[in-house]
């Protein structure tokens, strides 16, 4: 079984400065993927960032960035430079073993110009 | 490349009634996924298609729900009879690869109100 919490609903940056967003998992598997995903209003969920559990380098993509802490069973995004456009729903993500992809219940990131 | 197309947008319904959602995936993906995705919760795994198999129908209510993906390709998602507690979105996405070493791509997905 595996569980992904988001313990934060919502979320608000200002325009241009940085937000992290947290997540903790639980799996019992040792090999494991975990992703966030953005869903803007228009509901396309799209793929933000990924991270293997084997690679201990944290991801990074342009302008986001992981903070995977393997022992706490953490994994947060920050978001640098915040920009109008990343205002959206963000999911993390996690699937292990034979399970599929399993979603946190989402935090809304607000960006105030 | 043309993304995932889904139909129809919106969809509203009486409790006891029928609908059908229907998904087209990017081209040359194998695997095809339907999740539900209340509001305030994040979406779950409601049926997997690896080409025309079912891989993982676990979640799914079969009372209710039915599934197909004819050829291969596109794939329809039908309830029948509807339950209020069936309002939600209905994702379809489809992926290259089992979901663990790939990428999933979404569609917009259909948003069904039961009244």
């Amino acid at each position: 079984a595996q569980t992904v919490t988001q313990s934060q609903p919502e979320m608000s940056v200002q325009e241009a400065e940085t937000v992290t967003l947290s997540c903790t998992y639980d799996t019992s598997e040792s090999d494991y993927y975990l992703f966030w995903y953005k869903q803007p209003p228009s509901r396309q969920m799209i793929l933000v960032i990924r991270q293997e559990a084997y690679k201990q380098q944290n991801a990074t993509e342009n302008r986001f960035s992981v903070n995977f802490q393997k022992a706490a069973k953490s994994f947060s995004l920050k978001i640098s430079d915040s920009q109008l456009g990343d205002a959206a729903m963000y999911f993390c993500a996690c699937i292990s073993g034979a399970n599929n992809l399993f979603f946190g219940t989402g935090t809304r990131l607000t960006v105030i110009p | 490349e043309a993304g995932v197309a889904q139909s129809p947008r919106y969809k509203i319904i009486e409790k006891r009634q029928s609908v059908a959602f229907w998904c087209n995936p990017i081209s040359g993906h194998a695997t095809l996924y339907w999740y539900q995705q209340i509001l305030g919760q994040g979406p779950k795994l409601l049926i997997q298609f690896q080409n025309n198999g079912v891989v993982d129908d676990s979640q799914l209510p079969k009372d209710r729900f039915s599934a197909e993906r004819l050829k291969g390709v596109d794939s329809t998602l039908k309830i029948q009879p509807a339950k209020l507690e069936d309002s939600a979105v209905y994702l379809c996405a489809s992926s290259l690869l089992r979901v663990n070493t790939g990428e999933l791509f979404f569609g917009e997905g259909s948003r069904l109100t039961v009244l």
